[in-house]
């Protein structure tokens, strides 16, 4: 069964670079799936940051896509969020996610736990 | 970006009654190979969101048939014919047709 686990600090300073990572268990990232990072304000609603799929192209929101950064691990067990120049905006719980099925027949799921990142000096 | 939007915002509910979420998208989520990219989500009070319903009315696995989706094009509605204590929580819609994936703004669930 896979499992999806968000880590990273929970406290970032404004202008710094928040840095998180999702760990894979129970499957390899390198085989055709897409795998992405989401995020949600307290109290808020949910954001799409990013997606990916192995060795090709990588997708990010256009209102971050000049300081977010999706990458693979070089073990194939976790994929990483990089996200520059933080304000107190950017805190958030950040959630990674697999998508499930094929090309037409797709969901995601399953979720990770999500981890708190609060932007504050 | 497909805009997604919920209505209500707040829907307070009667255990052992049906409740109804709508969602609309601002283009249609329905491609010419018959499926509608529209997917539903439960989000639980401290939890991760979890799949509940997929290309527009496919349960996902373990989800009790009490949730329904159907719909098409751009509007969507998600039924639950029994609510039970623990369905409450905030649902969201979201597209899952196009890069930016979108969410509607969730509808809180709660017993009245």
């Amino acid at each position: 069964q896979v499992q999806l686990q968000e880590s990273g600090p929970g406290l970032v300073k404004p202008s710094e670079t928040l840095s998180l990572t999702c760990t894979v268990s129970g499957y390899s990232i390198s085989t055709n799936y897409y795998w992405a990072w989401f995020r949600q304000p307290p109290g808020k609603g949910l954001e799409w940051i990013g997606s990916f799929y192995y060795n090709e192209n990588t997708y990010y929101s256009s209102s971050l896509k000049s300081r977010v950064t999706i990458s693979l691990d070089t073990s194939k067990t976790q994929f990483s969020l990089i996200l520059t120049s933080v304000t107190p905006t950017d805190t958030a719980v950040y959630y990674c996610a697999r998508r499930q099925g094929t090309w037409d027949i797709n969901w995601w799921d399953p979720w990770g736990q999500g981890t708190l990142v609060t932007v504050s000096s | 970006d497909i805009v997604m939007t919920q209505s209500p915002h707040s829907l307070p509910v009667t255990p052992g009654e049906p409740a109804s979420i709508s969602c609309r998208s601002s283009q249609s989520l329905l491609l010419r190979n018959g499926y509608n990219y529209l997917d539903w989500y439960l989000q639980k009070p401290g939890q991760s969101p979890q799949l509940l319903i997929y290309l527009n009315s496919i349960r996902a696995s373990g989800v009790p048939d009490r949730f329904s989706g159907s719909g098409s094009g751009t509007e969507f509605t998600l039924e639950i014919s029994r609510v039970e204590a623990e369905d409450v929580g905030v649902y969201y819609c979201m597209q899952n047709l196009q890069n930016p994936l979108t969410f509607g703004g969730g509808t809180k669930v709660e017993i009245k």
